[in-house]
């Protein structure tokens, strides 16, 4: 079964509201989050890294101010997209590990739909 | 930086072939590489982890190569079938952390 849960897997916004996504892990401690981006036919992008207790850290040309991240207990972390665009629909995928050690292994979610219209 | 390639970015073959998707990458320092399907509007399935210092995984009729010197990994799908037909995504881990670079993928359709 999946170990890392996104919800919700598909949302309409109207734009110039804001929509948050959720990423659990289910059965271990995610101390790193990834949240990546995938537009239409492309590849996925990191967007960024959150480590729990701490502020994410943004890849470059991501607006953190647009894109909030929260990760406040170890099995959750939040994206929201802040007065969502029609430009921001895209499909949104998180993923977890349970350590910094490159050795643990990396759980993606289902990935979660955003449509703003 | 990290680059990852994957050429070609679409492929169409008759049902039964075999097929090959290549995957290559810009820095060598990997922890290792991993293989993904990704069926259409879906999340992302891992077929095959690679080790650094392994050259090869196998899981039914797939098997994955790793050649990390010249920075490429091959995944080799036997007798294709129109159920294979999803996006096959490459990625590499570098040795320190855990951010995952992904290729642009393969869009492979199977025709029956």
């Amino acid at each position: 079964g999946a170990v890392v849960s996104q919800h919700p897997s598909r949302v309409i916004c109207k734009s110039g509201t804001s929509v948050k996504i959720e990423c659990r892990s289910l059965d271990f401690q995610a101390t790193t989050m990834f949240w990546y981006r995938q537009f239409p036919k492309q590849s996925l992008m990191l967007m960024a890294t959150s480590n729990e207790g701490s502020k994410a850290t943004y890849e470059q040309g991501v607006e953190k101010d647009k894109f909030l991240i929260n990760h406040a207990s170890l099995t959750l972390s939040t994206l929201t997209v802040t007065s969502a665009h029609p430009e921001d629909s895209s499909f949104y995928i998180c993923s977890a590990t349970a350590g910094g050690d490159s050795g643990n292994t990396i759980y993606f979610g289902e990935g979660s739909w955003l449509t703003v219209v | 930086k990290q680059e990852v390639t994957q050429i070609p970015a679409a492929l169409s073959v008759p049902e039964g072939e075999n097929l090959v998707l290549n995957c290559s990458f810009t820095d060598s320092a990997i922890y290792n590489l991993q293989w993904f399907r990704q069926d259409p509007g879906k999340g992302l399935t891992s077929l095959l982890l690679i080790q650094s210092s392994q050259r090869e995984q196998t899981s039914g009729r797939l098997n994955a190569s790793l050649d990390k010197s010249s920075g490429r990994s091959t995944l080799y799908i036997a007798a294709s079938q129109p159920g294979d037909s999803a996006t096959y995504l490459c990625a590499v881990k570098p040795i320190a952390g855990n951010m995952l670079t992904f290729g642009g993928g393969t869009r492979l359709m199977v025709k029956p």
